[in-house]
């Protein structure tokens, strides 16, 4: 079945390292997005791509870096410069040229913890 | 893109319907009325979208007002797998057709659908 997979569903890290986020889709989609979802709040973009080898900040993008060498893969970093990085971490695609009904189709989340 | 507002929290008994409003007074002429849910934990899931005219699909019913002011989802017969936290969402749909662009997400209604 297509989808997106993220992994690992549950991560912890220690404060100062860097850790990556990994984003796979088989639905060919060319766009794909990095959303954070802290409790009780709605989801804040932090990177978006529209094509390979592009990217575009989202709205809170510092401490985060992303890459995006092939179609359907776009990994996370969340660096040591994110002050408070602990938060459930969404990714999502959609085919910009498809009809709307097919929307934008996310992944199952990462749940990152600062230890 | 224009801002919504949606009630925090309703309460729907299983088999009735369940309507949730969302008041978009700032919506401009060409951006679309879209709702996603979340259920804990997992990824947003797209339900439905409209422009000006009523829409229904399998999964529910969207009203929009004349005025486009504001927007009521209609699921029919709730069901307890219903219970969700339900995004309204308003986006412009970039020129050419194409749908690339963050979705901003508010808080959203948490929906409890009890027995």
């Amino acid at each position: 079945d297509g989808g997106i997979t993220q992994s690992p569903k549950y991560l912890f890290r220690k404060e100062g390292q860097n850790v990556t986020l990994s984003c796979e889709q088989n639905l060919n989609h060319d766009a794909m997005y990095w959303y954070r979802q802290d409790p009780g709040q709605g989801l804040r973009l932090i990177y978006y791509s529209q094509i390979v080898n592009d990217f575009q900040k989202g709205d809170i993008a510092e401490g985060y870096s992303v890459s995006r060498e092939k179609k359907e893969s776009f990994p996370l970093t969340v660096t040591s410069a994110q002050k408070n990085p602990t938060a459930f971490y969404l990714c999502a695609s959609n085919d910009p040229f498809a009809g709307e009904e097919y929307g934008y189709t996310f992944g199952s989340g990462t749940r990152l913890t600062v230890v | 893109d224009a801002k919504t507002t949606q009630p925090p929290s309703m309460d729907c008994a299983e088999g009735r319907a369940a309507n949730l409003p969302c008041n978009h007074s700032t919506i401009s002429g060409n951006e679309y009325v879209y709702w996603y849910r979340q259920i804990h934990s997992q990824g947003p899931q797209y339900i439905i979208h409209g422009l000006k005219n009523n829409e229904t699909n399998e999964m529910a019913s969207l009203i929009i007002t004349e005025d486009r002011k504001s927007s009521t989802l209609i699921l029919p017969h709730a069901t307890l797998r219903d219970t969700a936290v339900y995004y309204c969402i308003v986006r412009v749909k970039n020129a050419g057709g194409t749908s690339y662009g963050k979705l901003t997400f508010g808080q959203g209604t948490i929906l409890t659908v009890h027995p």
